[in-house]
């Protein structure tokens, strides 16, 4: 099945600068990509998602890289703020699944004043 | 909005036990889906279920087992609870056949059992 590792685990940013966080994937057939935002004691939420047939996609201070040669896909933020403090994890949805995602083990994500 | 609830916030029970742990969601999702979460584990699939009566395992289904009788409802059974059953039990759904979509959470529930 479906393998993603993410990291790093924990990362330190001072407010304003940027952050990336990185994860690869096994199984060359996934096709959708998600990153879930989870704030301390809330649900995990979608902030950005993308699928194979694109490169790059942006939504503010927020992007997605994927390579599907390397087989991995990467966060950006940047300006970085404090409310960006959370736990954030990227998701692969492996082709036999269907809608089935694997998730990656987080990333704490610290934004410091 | 999409909404998903879960029966309860927190719960604990004691070993042997049988737990029900109960998810709705109300925007008619076909999909839905069962995780745990541990600390440095991320989100593990327990179960997922793509239609009413459907079921698949997931990657960590032993010692659960669930029901779907109804579209908006996904139930999460352990037959007989176990220490290592303590954790963070997060239901989510989705939409549609084929292509995934994303998944709605639910608030979680946080089980001990003792």
């Amino acid at each position: 099945g479906e393998n993603v590792e993410q990291h790093p685990s924990t990362l330190s940013v001072q407010e304003g600068d940027s952050a990336v966080i990185k994860c690869t994937y096994s199984d060359s057939a996934s096709n959708y990509f998600p990153w879930y935002k989870q704030e301390l004691g809330k649900r995990p939420q979608l902030i950005i998602d993308i699928r194979s047939n694109v490169g790059e996609k942006k939504d503010q201070r927020i992007a997605v890289t994927l390579n599907k040669t390397a087989k991995h896909f990467s966060l950006h933020i940047t300006e970085t703020q404090p409310e960006d403090s959370a736990v954030y994890f990227c998701a692969a949805s492996g082709a036999g699944g269907g809608n089935k995602l694997t998730f990656g083990t987080g990333t704490q994500l610290k934004v410091e004043l | 909005d999409v909404k998903v609830t879960q029966s309860s916030r927190y719960l604990v029970k004691r070993t042997g036990e049988k737990v029900f742990l109960e998810c709705v969601q109300d925007m008619d999702h076909e999909n839905m889906f069962w995780y745990r979460q541990d600390p440095g584990l991320g989100l593990r699939l327990i179960y997922f279920s793509y239609d009413v009566k459907m079921k698949e395992k997931g990657d960590i289904p032993e010692g659960y087992s669930v029901s779907r009788e109804k579209k908006e409802r996904f139930s999460l059974i352990l037959e007989s609870a176990s220490t290592n059953q303590t954790s963070m039990y997060l239901c989510a759904s989705s939409v549609g056949y084929g292509a995934p979509y994303e998944q709605y959470f639910g608030p979680g529930t946080r089980l001990t059992v003792t």
